[in-house]
């Protein structure tokens, strides 16, 4: 069974430009997670998916961030322009929706490295 | 709001020593605590999970960790290191949210674990 996806691995653009970065969840994965580390920093939540509904988007930085899951498949994160700040790596995540905290963990994919220069 | 605290950010071992890497949570509910690892270019991956079935939790590759509600600990162990276990790791803590799906994670900082021969 193929593991949570991201594409790109790596990312350098310059400042104002805009990137996608895309996720493609573990097959039956209802929920879809987006994270980010800045560099130094903990791992934060950005926003969560159920399906293809934002669920929580609490930890969206702004408006340049905009996250869809058309279908409730794969997710996509937008930046637009993009700023220095939003360098870090990006973390995906999906779980099963169910209960019992067995089905709801969360596996990862590698991480897509946005670096803005 | 939860916040997770992991007590050095770098740890330093000989193979075979004792693993001690420390997580101190705060919730104003009972938790769902998880260790995640994470090896070079790899995504994160989970090595245990607190479910409130048992205090102590044992999980891949040797590892297991305890729950202390009175010191709010969830401390992650192994009694003899291997050169394998170098790599980066999370404490992170969940909640439930609308009854069965769980919501976001929030981890610590991470832990660096470098073993030396």
């Amino acid at each position: 069974e193929a593991g949570v996806t991201q594409f790109p691995s790596h990312s350098v653009i310059e400042k104002g430009q805009t990137v996608t970065l895309r996720c493609d969840p573990i097959s039956g994965h209802d929920n879809l997670y987006w994270y980010r580390r800045v560099m130094g920093k903990e791992i934060k939540f950005l926003l969560h998916f159920v399906k293809e509904s934002k669920q929580d988007e609490s930890g969206m930085p702004n408006n340049r961030f905009l996250a869809e899951r058309t279908g409730g498949t794969y997710s996509t994160l937008k930046v637009q322009p993009a700023e220095l700040e939003d360098s870090g790596v990006y973390f995906c995540a999906s779980s099963q929706v169910g209960s019992g905290v067995a089905k709801n963990i969360q596996y990862f994919g590698a991480g897509t490295r946005l670096s803005v220069l | 709001a939860q916040s997770v605290t992991q007590l050095g950010s770098h740890v330093s071992v000989s193979e075979g020593a004792l693993v001690l890497l420390r997580c101190n949570y705060s919730s104003s509910v009972p938790p769902y605590l998880f260790w995640y690892v994470q090896y070079p270019n790899q995504g994160l991956q989970l090595l245990l999970k607190y479910t409130s079935a048992a205090t102590l939790v044992k999980g891949i590759n040797g590892f297991e960790a305890e729950f202390k509600k009175s010191e709010t600990s969830f401390h992650l162990t192994k009694p003899s290191a291997h050169m394998s276990d170098a790599a980066e790791y999370f404490c992170a803590v969940s909640d439930r949210v609308g009854g069965t799906s769980y919501g976001k994670l929030t981890f610590g900082q991470g832990t660096i674990l470098t073993v030396h021969p």
